[in-house]
């Protein structure tokens, strides 16, 4: 079963545009939830990490929201930029495991 | 500070065969995980490593393999190689005292089997 719900699929949005990914999880033991990018050819970097006792978390342009009685969390990206073009990746880690379970992924293209 | 290293970045196997992976992490940290990503099935937990022993296993057949040495480089292995084993292998490491720590990938070694 998919453990983590990530969408959408690709999202096409105009230079300072506000691009919103969203995940959902299923399991509550849950206790860590990272945002991964990733161009083509390289690894997945980390972005920005959020613990499920914080609502929000801010870092540059990125923010997490963080909603846990939804079991839901999104990644927003403040005044996009061509560079910010890549894959983006949600990721959930249980409490102990130190396995990280990805979503399928966002394609994010930002125009000129 | 090096970031996780990870060697070759490409190899070409033919079924059948087996290949070794070998991966670097950032210096301190001693937690080694392996992932498998593909078009099809996306980003997907092989195994992770602390101290020399095996913490947790993901889904895989018994063919994937790992280990890990004293200085916290790790190697993975794939025997009897298959045509669905073509995929990028990613290493990730971490300090590995607590799950809620960050992990850092490598850039993976392409693996491509005729």
């Amino acid at each position: 079963q998919q453990q983590v719900k990530q969408s959408p699929q690709s999202l096409i949005v105009q230079k300072g545009g506000i691009p919103i990914i969203n995940c959902a999880y299923e399991n509550t033991a849950f206790d860590y939830f990272p945002w991964y990018q990733q161009f083509p050819g390289k690894g997945p970097a980390l972005l920005i990490a959020i613990r499920p006792d914080v609502s929000e978390k801010k870092e540059g342009r990125f923010t997490i929201s963080f909603n846990k009685s939804a079991k839901q969390f999104s990644l927003h990206i403040m005044d996009s930029q061509p560079g910010d073009s890549a894959t983006y990746f949600c990721a959930v880690v249980g409490a102990g495991s130190y396995q990280l379970t990805f979503g399928k992924g966002t394609k994010l293209s930002v125009i000129p | 500070k090096a970031g996780v290293t990870q060697t070759p970045r490409y190899l070409i196997k033919t079924r059948g065969q087996q290949v070794t992976l070998s991966c670097s992490p950032i210096s301190g940290h001693r937690s080694v995980s392996w992932y498998q990503q593909t078009p099809g099935q996306g980003l997907q937990f092989l195994f992770e490593y602390f101290s020399e022993t095996q913490r947790n296993k993901g889904n895989f057949p018994g063919r994937f393999s790992g280990r890990q040495f004293s200085n916290s480089r790790s190697e993975m292995n794939v025997s009897t190689l298959e045509l669905g084993d073509s995929a990028l292998y990613l290493c990730a490491s971490s300090p590995g005292g607590s799950s809620n720590q960050p992990q850092h990938f490598g850039d993976g070694t392409r693996l491509s089997i005729l």
